[in-house]
């Protein structure tokens, strides 16, 4: 049974710094994996995703990577903004089932 | 862009009373799916529909229901709201069987007194 895991839940840095948000899974025989934001009481928003095939991707400041050998995913945040503050998930998509993590809350202090 | 939109951002319902969520894409996506979200539990999914008319059950089916008339409709149902039922909805669409990028709705936040 696929379970993913993302430590730390809570996350606070100073702003400008680079910071690394981790996601692991135990099965690696996924699809693709998917990273997002959720502002409080809003949707998530897409902001990455990574195909099984892939190895990273990048969009603007984000970069993703992803390691299906040994389970895991993580999200680089280039100089880190007040408004990057949120709770970032990953889900990992395989055989029609899509599991989410239970989010890291990231703080950015002005 | 894809848009997923959701009737309600904020239901208050009482207990007993049948309760309809609606969810609409504008992307042609085959795949729909409602699921909730409650502190300390994560993302919870309800049900989803990998087409017209069809359904399957996800982690936490039992009080709900759905439809699926429409490709781009996807309904999900209270049929007797409990206080339990109170959370929030997100419903969310994705394309075909090897793309599941998901697209989610703003979400719902429903309460049952």
């Amino acid at each position: 049974k696929q379970e993913v895991t993302q430590i730390p839940a809570a996350l606070s840095v100073p702003e400008g710094e680079n910071l690394v948000l981790n996601c692991s899974f135990t099965d690696s025989a996924i699809y693709n994996l998917q990273w997002f934001r959720q502002d409080p009481g809003k949707g998530l928003t897409s902001l990455l995703l990574i195909q099984s095939s892939q190895r990273e991707q990048t969009s603007g400041r984000l970069n993703a990577s992803l390691d299906k050998s040994s389970g895991r995913s993580t999200l680089y945040i280039a100089a880190s903004q007040p408004g990057d503050s949120a709770t970032y998930l990953c889900a990992v998509s395989s055989a029609s089932k899509i599991i989410f993590g239970s989010g890291t809350r990231l703080s950015i202090r002005p | 862009d894809v848009k997923v939109t959701q009737s309600s951002r904020y239901l208050v319902k009482r207990t007993g009373e049948k309760v309809f969520l609606e969810c609409v894409q504008d992307m042609d996506h085959e795949n729909m799916f409602w699921y909730r979200q409650d502190p300390g539990l994560g993302l919870r999914l309800i049900y989803f529909s990998y087409d017209v008319k069809m359904k399957e059950k996800g982690d936490i089916p039992e009080g709900y229901s759905v439809s699926r008339e429409k490709k781009e409709r996807f309904s999900l149902i209270l049929e007797s709201a409990s206080t339990n039922q109170t959370s929030m909805y997100l419903c969310a669409s994705s394309g075909g069987q090897s793309n599941y990028e998901q697209y989610f709705g703003p979400g719902t936040r429903l309460t049952v007194t």
